[in-house]
């Protein structure tokens, strides 16, 4: 079946640090990816997506491009600030039937970002 | 306010309560789901919904229940709480059949002693 694995954490770094996180797929067919953020307390956000090969998702200063080729769908930034402390979520659509989208989720990131 | 919202935010009970979690969007969406969250295990879905009248199983219904009260309303049911059912709850929603992002609340801890 689809899958999605995620490179373990934490992931720490200082303030202005590169950031890559790695995400790779399983999957049948053409699957949209995704990036969903959960900061401390809070539910998940969507935080970029792509929908299919070679597309690139930004948002936040954070990029994502679907590689086909590699299955992957690496989490980038420049720069990252103490603010971007979080738990990271790769994700992947699973169409099946009627459309009836299923996200599946990797085990998460957590990424720490000291001053 | 928020659109998507989960009550109660924090819960504690024993083994063996009937326990119901509840889940309320203003988005008008259709779809809505329920997932945990397990630390090192992403998310699991639960149950899903796609109307008042349709609801369907996940990966790991066994255990919990649902309800679809009317398009805005979709709770979760532990009929019989046990400490493995220990876990964060998210609720979250989907436009239509053609969308595929989801719209997460944020969340209940439940703790089963």
């Amino acid at each position: 079946g689809n899958s999605v694995t995620q490179m373990e954490g934490p992931v720490t770094l200082s303030e202005e640090a590169f950031l890559t996180i790695n995400c790779t797929y399983t999957a049948t067919g053409y699957p949209s990816l995704f990036w969903y953020v959960q900061y401390p307390g809070e539910g998940l956000q969507l935080l970029l997506k792509a929908t299919k090969a070679d597309d690139k998702g930004s948002n936040k200063g954070f990029e994502a491009t679907y590689r086909k080729e590699t299955t992957s769908f690496h989490l980038e930034k420049g720069s990252v600030q103490v603010s971007d402390s979080a738990v990271y979520f790769c994700a992947l659509s699973d169409a099946w039937g009627d459309s009836s989208y299923k996200l599946i989720f990797g085990s998460g990131t957590r990424l720490l970002v000291r001053p | 306010d928020a659109d998507v919202t989960q009550t109660p935010r924090n819960r504690i009970t024993k083994t063996g309560k009937r326990i119901m979690l509840e889940c309320s969007q203003t988005k008008g969406h259709d779809r809505m789901y329920w997932y945990r969250q397990d630390p090192g295990l992403g998310l699991r879905l639960i149950y899903y919904s796609f109307d008042v009248k349709d609801i369907n199983k996940g990966e790991i219904s066994d255990g919990y229940s649902v309800s679809r009260q009317a398009q805005a309303k979709f709770s979760l049911s532990l009929e019989s709480a046990i400490p493995n059912q220990t876990a964060l709850y998210f609720c979250a929603t989907r436009p239509d059949r053609n969308t595929d992002t989801q719209y997460f609340g944020p969340g209940t801890r439940l703790t089963v002693l």
